[in-house]
């Protein structure tokens, strides 16, 4: 069984300052795909970033980075220099890595940013 | 680019009225699955199709049907609504590329309230 796991339900940071979100997966396969994605008020699901199993190498995106520890089943979200634009609920989510597989969400974390 | 459009954005129904939601998926995009998301909840997946034929199931109830039809183009049809049938309704739909790879890209989700 797939399972992810957000421990954060909620985070509230001034404006400025960087913040880690966090997210635990769960899988017996041993290759997979994982995922972030962003919901803002406005609702829609915007896709962030995916990240192969066999690829552990951290991504930076501007102010975005993820790292990615296969030995802690974790996959981390920071947002360096937080602006109001990023107050939103963040999902981690977890694909098995063949087919059309679904995909399975964790809780998502809802990040305030305190301007 | 295109994405995925949904319609209605918004519908109100009374109890035991029947609701149907369309869902046209980005072009050439093979796969379509529908989410559903309670308040304050993650998405639950309900069910997918790859080349117009059912390809996965979730937790979706017996009284909701789904289909995909020639033109690819999806609708979710929910009968005997409940109040627990409240909720937003999110299409995806990818190309599948058999690696499991495929990036699922969400519409702007259909608002279902049930009075």
């Amino acid at each position: 069984a797939q399972k992810v796991t957000q421990a954060q339900t909620e985070i509230s940071v001034v404006e400025k300052e960087d913040v880690t979100l966090d997210c635990v997966y769960e899988t017996r396969d041993t290759t997979y795909y994982l995922f972030w994605y962003k919901q803002p008020p406005s609702g829609e699901l915007v896709f962030l970033i995916r990240r192969n199993s066999f690829d552990e190498q951290n991504e930076i995106s501007g102010r975005y980075s993820w790292n990615f520890q296969k030995s802690t089943s974790s996959f981390n979200f920071t947002i360096t220099a937080s602006q109001v634009v990023d107050s939103a609920v963040y999902f981690c989510a977890l694909k098995r890595s063949f087919g059309n597989e679904k995909l399975t969400f964790g809780t998502g974390t809802r990040l305030t940013i305190i301007p | 680019a295109a994405g995925v459009i949904q319609s209605p954005r918004h519908l109100i129904k009374e109890k035991r009225e029947t609701a149907t939601l369309k869902c046209y998926p980005i072009p050439r995009h093979d796969t379509v699955y529908w989410y559903q998301q309670g308040p304050g909840q993650d998405p639950q997946f309900l069910i997918s199709f790859y080349e117009k034929m059912q390809s996965d199931k979730g937790s979706i109830p017996d009284r909701f049907s789904a289909q995909q039809f020639s033109d690819y183009h999806s609708e979710l049809n929910m009968s005997s609504l409940e109040l627990g049938d409240s909720a937003l309704y999110f299409c995806a739909s990818s190309l599948e590329s058999g690696s499991g790879a495929n990036v699922l890209t969400f519409g702007a989700g259909s608002r279902l309230t049930v009075l």
